[in-house]
């Protein structure tokens, strides 16, 4: 059972754009959401994070904004460069009550076009 | 310095050989974890130890056995391989105090 569903799978976006990553999830017992950025050949690195007693967290030209009643978060890629270029993973973590699992979404490809 | 370093990078055996993969972390973290990221990209969590301590062991055949000597390592040991097991296997570390995961740079495994 996927716990949390990543969309879109690929996008392409003009240099100096805005990419949008949406997740959604399921278990309430998910306490911290992470996004992670992974780039051909190498692990997955942490970008940023969110913890849900909070609705938006800005680092640099990355934002994620969170809505806990829906259940949703996405990633804001401002003015967006082809160095972004790679393969974004959102995650969330399951408390206490969940064994403590990182679970993460299917993961969306991003190409900005120069 | 890698912070969290896996060897081998690159694996190619035949069906049916056992191997290991070895993995070693110098931030001081006290969970490690094993991920398999199959032909889609996909990451799904295998194997988690806490202070050398199995907290995590999802639906894995058993011939993928965890070993954890001390919190700084964590190995893989995988008998019989199968075609299937074809994957990235990627080692990652955590602190209790900080969520956040530091991946190593993962371990191609090719099955042929």
């Amino acid at each position: 059972q996927q716990q949390v569903k990543q969309s879109p799978q690929s996008l392409i976006v003009q240099k100096g754009g805005i990419s949008i990553i949406n997740c959604a999830y399921e278990n309430t017992a998910f306490d911290y959401f992470p996004w992670y950025q992974q780039f051909p050949g190498k692990g997955p690195a942490l970008l940023i994070a969110i913890r849900p007693d909070v609705s938006e967290k800005k680092e640099g030209r990355f934002t994620i904004s969170f809505n806990k009643s829906a259940k949703q978060f996405s990633l804001h890629i401002m003015d967006s460069q082809p160095g972004d270029s790679a393969t974004y993973f959102c995650a969330a973590r399951a408390g206490n009550t969940g064994g403590f699992k990182t679970i993460f979404g299917a993961g969306t490809r991003l190409f900005v076009k120069a | 310095d890698t912070a969290v370093s896996q060897t081998p990078k690159y694996l190619v055996t035949q069906m049916g050989n056992d191997k290991s993969i070895k993995c070693e972390q110098n931030l001081g973290h006290d969970t490690m974890y094993w991920y398999k990221q199959d032909s889609k990209k996909f990451l799904k969590i295998m194997f988690s130890y806490n202070n050398k301590e199995l907290i995590i062991n999802e639906t894995v055949p058993n011939r993928f056995s965890p070993k954890s000597p001390d919190k700084a390592h964590l190995n893989l040991h995988i008998n019989s391989l199968e075609l299937g097991d074809s994957a990235v296997y990627f080692c990652a570390s955590s602190s209790t105090a900080n969520y956040g995961y530091t991946f190593g740079s993962g371990t191609r495994l090719t099955v042929v």
